[in-house]
């Protein structure tokens, strides 16, 4: 069995400042990690994985993540944030390991950037 | 190309009647998945199909969920004897392999309520 844990539910920041949206897990076997963001009014759409190799991977409008194995985390970053960064972020995790597909979602971070 | 689509957008209906809610994939994807969201939490599990049929279903609440995809492309969630606690969006997936590092793409969601 699998679990995400979103520990902030709701992220203001201003524009231009960084960010991080955290994201920790647990699961009794290997997992691919992956970042979903759902915009006003649109469907969840994926930012960013992770599956193998590099820990750090990188979306293509500025946002990164890092694969920490021993911490079980993979925090979301960007340096500095629009206002069209406002969102609410989803972390997911499925099974690398067997015959699971399906994902695994934490209860979601409202990032909300203010001017 | 078009993307997943979801029919109705939103569906009333009162305690006790059955629901049908539709789900029509990217062309060529042979995985989907349902997923059901509550107010304020993530996305959750119900069921997934390689082609025609249902290769994990362990996250259907109760036998009142039933999901067909007869010829491996529309698919079709089945509520029976709707209750208040089956409000929710339910939400509909496709990836073009059934892998776990596969990206899934998702659909806008159908809003059910249940009066």
């Amino acid at each position: 069995a699998q679990s995400v844990t979103q520990l902030d539910s709701q992220v203001p920041v201003f524009e231009e400042a960084p960010v991080e949206l955290r994201c920790n897990y647990s699961s009794s076997v290997s997992v691919y990690l992956f970042w979903y963001v759902q915009y006003p009014n649109q469907g969840l759409q994926l930012l960013l994985k992770y599956l193998s190799g590099s820990t750090l991977v990188e979306s293509i409008n500025g946002f990164e993540a890092e694969f920490n194995k021993s911490q079980t985390s993979f925090h979301l970053r960007k340096p500095s944030v629009h206002i069209s960064d406002t969102a609410e972020y989803f972390c997911a995790v499925s099974d690398s390991s067997g015959s699971a597909r399906q994902l695994t979602f934490g209860s979601g971070t409202q990032l909300t950037v203010l001017p | 190309g078009a993307g997943v689509s979801q029919t109705p957008s939103n569906k009333v209906t009162e305690k006790g009647k059955y629901v049908e809610l539709r789900c029509d994939p990217i062309s060529g994807h042979t995985a989907l998945y349902w997923y059901r969201q509550s107010l304020g939490q993530g996305p959750e599990f119900l069921i997934y199909f390689q082609g025609t049929g249902a290769a994990d279903d362990s996250g259907l609440p109760n036998d009142r969920f039933f999901a067909v995809r007869p010829e491996g492309s529309v698919s079709t969630l089945k509520i029976q004897r709707t209750e208040r606690g089956d409000s929710a969006v339910y939400l509909c997936a496709s990836s073009d392999r059934a892998y776990g590092g596969d990206t899934q793409y998702f659909g806008p969601g159908t809003r059910l309520t249940v009066l």
